[in-house]
């Protein structure tokens, strides 16, 4: 059984730019959590989508948003970059709402010049 | 505030030693879930045991346990018989707002563990 994938797992943008990242669940999971990982820090809370609807957002400003698809895949969307939203953006599934452990996947490092 | 406090940056132990991971929490939920995850250099985040607020027995997974002390809100991480392989981040997590508007998984800090032949 297929885990987690997220693409691109790395990309370099500059300043201003807009990025799109990608999340596949695993197979049979509905919910899909984004967190945002700093060098060297914790995770940081940003969305989570649950069957479509965004159940709940992080302290983050509104240039980061995303989207859930039909089948469950996520997109996660930073505009406008600033040096600090480098990271790795990691995305995690779960079976769905009532369900706690979340399966991560690789990540996305993304660095902002 | 801290939702979630993990108050050792980092840890060494000797390997075939026993290691205690700290973690309190912070929440006024009846119901909640509590996590640990480990990390290592490679970068994924792997599950490791859980720990339901109503469960009235420890959690346990092969070496790792979890000290769950609802009163003090606390939620430590045991792993007996240490290995070289456990060097790695360790995050403790939770789940608080079930079903609610502010229903999310929260991270602490995180842990680094060395383990030292």
């Amino acid at each position: 059984e297929a885990g987690v994938t997220q693409s691109p797992t790395h990309l370099i943008k500059t300043r201003g730019q807009q990025v799109t990242l990608r999340c596949s669940p695993i197979s049979g999971h509905t919910s899909v959590y984004w967190y945002q990982q700093a060098l060297g820090l914790g995770l940081q809370f940003l969305l989570w989508y649950d069957e479509g609807e965004e159940r709940n957002r992080g302290n983050f400003p509104p240039r980061f948003s995303g989207r859930q698809f039909p089948n469950y895949s996520s997109e996660l969307n930073v505009n406008a970059l600033e040096l600090e939203d480098s990271a790795l953006y990691l995305c995690a599934s779960s079976l769905g709402e009532n369900t706690g452990e979340l399966f991560f996947g690789e990540g996305s490092r993304l660095t902002v010049l | 505030a801290q939702k979630i406090t993990q108050t050792q940056p980092g840890m060494f132990v000797q390997e075939k030693e026993a290691v205690t991971l700290d973690c309190t929490y912070d929440t006024s939920d009846p119901s909640y879930g509590l996590f640990w995850y480990k990390q290592p250099s490679s970068g994924e985040m792997i599950f490791l045991i859980y720990q339901g607020s109503y469960d009235q027995q420890n959690a346990t997974e092969g070496r790792y346990s979890l000290n769950f002390q609802k009163a003090r809100k606390s939620a430590n991480l045991v792993i007996s018989a240490s290995q070289l392989g456990d060097s790695a981040m360790y995050f403790c997590a939770m789940r608080e707002g079930w079903g609610t508007s502010y229903d999310k998984v929260i991270f602490g800090p995180g842990t680094s563990l060395s383990v030292i032949p």
